[in-house]
């Protein structure tokens, strides 16, 4: 079964930190994709990725930036946690192009809490 | 980039049909039509994707008009296992440079009784 894995189910992480929320594909996709999703607020676009080393920022790129080094896995990184990034992130992939035939393939989320 | 508009929330009973809306009146020409499904906890699963007319599979159907301007999301029969949000999503997902991505409005908060 093809799929998207993220690293930690909840995570809780002090003020300040540094944080690395990982990201991994198995269906050798070109584009991958960070979201948060609030109460709300729906999911926004963090950042996405449509080829190794390749970013572009999203709606809400403030605080956060990204790597890609390897086609199957992109990182997002809180460079200094703020409460204020208390969500729940999620990553979804796509294969290149169109959104293709199933669309976008999410993972199951990262629940981040900011203490 | 195509806005969406769905209802916030919808209840309904075991066994019925239930349709959900969505009006996307700026959609433009290369743009696809999909829905997704979120349970609580776990992020966004495919549902369905359409362009023009209707697209039905083992799940669901998508009913689109000739306009292009809204869709309908149709569920068969729900359960109780069916309550969850459904977001309607526009655009043709194609990457090139500064272009946009798929914008997740707020979706409906779909409710099955027993």
């Amino acid at each position: 079964d093809v799929k998207v894995t993220q690293s930690s189910r909840y995570l809780v992480k002090r003020t300040g930190e540094k944080v690395f929320l990982e990201c991994v594909q198995d269906m050798d996709h070109e584009n991958m994709f960070w979201y948060r999703q609030d109460p709300g607020l729906g999911l926004r676009l963090i950042y996405f990725s449509y080829d190794v080393k390749m970013k572009e920022k999203g709606d809400i790129p403030e605080g956060y930036s990204v790597s890609r080094e390897k086609k199957e896995r992109f990182s997002l990184i809180l460079e200094s946690a703020s409460t204020n990034q208390t969500s729940m992130y999620l990553c979804a992939s796509s294969p290149k192009g169109r959104q293709g035939p199933n669309g976008y393939t999410f993972g199951s989320g990262t629940r981040l809490t900011v203490v | 980039l195509a806005k969406t508009t769905q209802p916030i929330s919808m209840d309904s009973y075991e066994g019925q049909e239930v349709n959900i809306t969505c009006s996307h009146n700026n959609i433009a020409t290369n743009d696809y039509i999909t829905w997704y499904q979120q349970f609580p906890s776990q992020g966004p699963r495919f549902i369905i994707q359409g362009y023009k007319t209707k697209v039905t599979n083992e799940v669901a159907s998508l009913f689109i008009p000739a306009d292009r301007k809204s869709s309908t999301l149709s569920l068969p029969r729900v359960s109780l296992s069916d309550t969850a949000v459904y977001y309607c999503l526009v655009g043709d997902g194609a990457l090139s440079g500064s272009a946009r991505q798929l914008t997740f409005g707020s979706g409906t908060q779909l409710t099955v009784l027993p």
